[in-house]
């Protein structure tokens, strides 16, 4: 248990469905990301959020949809999506995304498939 | 740009020393981090150094030298349960960037 909970951990959605994958967090952070984690690839960031702003889009495409309600609750939202973003998209929080010596605490995934 | 490099795997006996490299190349340094990550689970973090030298937390250490933009991991008395991958990750402002992580296999 790492005090970053995601849900669901395994996910199987159709290129016209819309889905959307939830992390919570229990340790009073301010900062939380959105990752991708694919095979032989180094884990890319997708969304940076810090005190419920968006403070870092790295370019993703626009079928992934970021929502962050509070400090302690981050959404990410998908529609049509594609085969080939069939991967684990991993979410973390740390104390401050500005703060630079702490850690990032990684919820467990969630395993995406898309058919 | 930003690049990491790392052994993509190693492998080594129960008992045994690991040394796991990590170099890089990124526009901006505010610190260094190595993560463990099981199969199937989330990463754990591991140490933390910014400034040159060795830091020592148990049986791991990690040592860093900016100038040469190089880390290593060092595992002691290696366990079975040590065989995980082994992510290097660089602070950039407030971007932390990976590695590809190296899988360590550790044998009996």
């Amino acid at each position: 248990e790492t005090g970053v909970t995601q849900t669901p951990r395994h996910l199987v959605m159709g290129m016209t469905n819309k889905k959307s994958l939830k992390c919570e967090q229990h340790l009073g952070h301010n900062a939380m990301y959105w990752y991708k984690q694919s095979a032989k690839k180094p884990l890319e960031l997708m969304f940076v959020y810090s005190l419920e702003e968006r403070v870092e889009n790295n370019s993703v495409p626009s079928r992934f949809s970021p929502e962050c309600p509070n400090s302690s609750h981050l959404f990410l939202h998908l529609h049509t999506l594609q085969p080939e973003d069939s991967t684990l998209y991993l979410c973390a929080s740390s104390q401050d995304s500005r703060d630079l010596n702490t850690e990032a605490f990684f919820g467990q995934g969630t395993r995406l498939t898309v058919v | 740009g930003q690049n990491i490099d790392q052994p993509t795997e190693m492998t080594a006996t129960e008992g045994a020393i690991v040394q796991i490299n990590c170099t890089y190349q990124t526009s901006g340094f505010n610190g260094l981090f190595w993560y463990q990550q099981h199969a199937g689970e989330a990463p754990t973090f591991l140490s933390y150094n910014v400034l040159d030298g060795l830091e020592e937390k148990g049986r791991f250490s990690s040592f860093l030298s900016r100038s040469k933009g190089y880390s290593y991991l060092l595992l002691k008395e290696l366990q079975m349960k040590d065989s995980a991958s082994y992510l290097c990750a660089v602070r950039d402002t407030d971007k932390l960037i990976f590695g590809t992580g190296t899988r360590l296999q550790v044998f009996p």
